[in-house]
């Protein structure tokens, strides 16, 4: 298994250019989440998806959109980016409640650094 | 409303010191899960432990130790004998809920350690 993947590593756009941050999984997992983190602030829950079809906001979805077709990918989309959105972007994923497990728990991605200028 | 507190933003030992990383936690739930989460210099973030709101039971594993107090909301995290390689920022993490992998996770600020020669 690949795990998480993300894609691209680094990116720097533009004020009011939009790109789209794809996330993946090969494990099969329902939930699936989207995070930043910026300096001192920790990670910050953006969206987040129980399932394929269903997406729901979390503490910072503000300039944010997220659909999720199927159980695999969850791709992160900028309509028009902002310099407040410079952050690193992680994706995360987790089985659903019924493949809970004493040890299940949220796997991440490698992240996203991206800039906007 | 959920929050974690990590009041230690950055933390300097010798190596083959003991170390400990403070977290406490709110939450108006009675079932809960906490997480400790180490990013290395590299980026990624690595789960190390999980540990649900009926279960004050200390774990122990290698060097690393975790002391889960209801009664205080805290949930601190020792390494013993640090080691340069356990250089890092550490985030404690807080999910309410039946949900046990955390599908929605609220992240501490993190504390960087550095462990010196």
């Amino acid at each position: 298994n690949a795990g998480v993947t993300q894609t691209p590593k680094f990116q720097v756009l533009k004020t009011g250019q939009s790109m789209t941050l794809q996330c993946a999984q090969d494990m099969n997992h329902e939930y699936m989440s989207w995070y930043r983190q910026d300096p001192g602030m920790g990670l910050r829950l953006i969206h987040y998806s129980v399932g394929a079809g269903i997406t729901d906001q979390g503490e910072v979805p503000n300039g944010y959109n997220v659909s999720r077709s199927t159980t695999e990918d969850f791709p992160l989309r900028l309509l028009s980016a902002a310099p407040s959105q410079t952050s690193v972007y992680f994706c995360a994923s987790r089985k659903g409640l019924a493949g809970e497990t004493t040890t299940d728990t949220q796997y991440f991605g490698p992240g996203t650094r991206l800039t906007v200028l | 409303a959920q929050k974690v507190t990590q009041a230690q933003t950055e933390i300097s030992v010798v190596e083959k010191e003991d170390v400990t990383l403070d977290c406490v936690y709110e939450t108006r739930d009675t079932t809960y899960y906490l997480f400790w989460y180490k990013q290395p210099p590299s980026g990624e973030l690595v789960f190390l432990i999980r540990r649900n709101s009926f279960d004050e039971q200390n774990e122990i594993s290698g060097r690393y130790s975790w002391n889960f107090q209801k009664s205080t909301s805290s949930f601190n995290f020792t390494i013993t004998a640090s080691q340069v390689v356990d250089s890092a920022v550490y985030f404690c993490a807080l999910s309410e809920g039946v949900t046990g992998g955390g599908n929605k996770l609220t992240f501490g600020t993190g504390t960087q350690l550095k462990v010196e020669l």
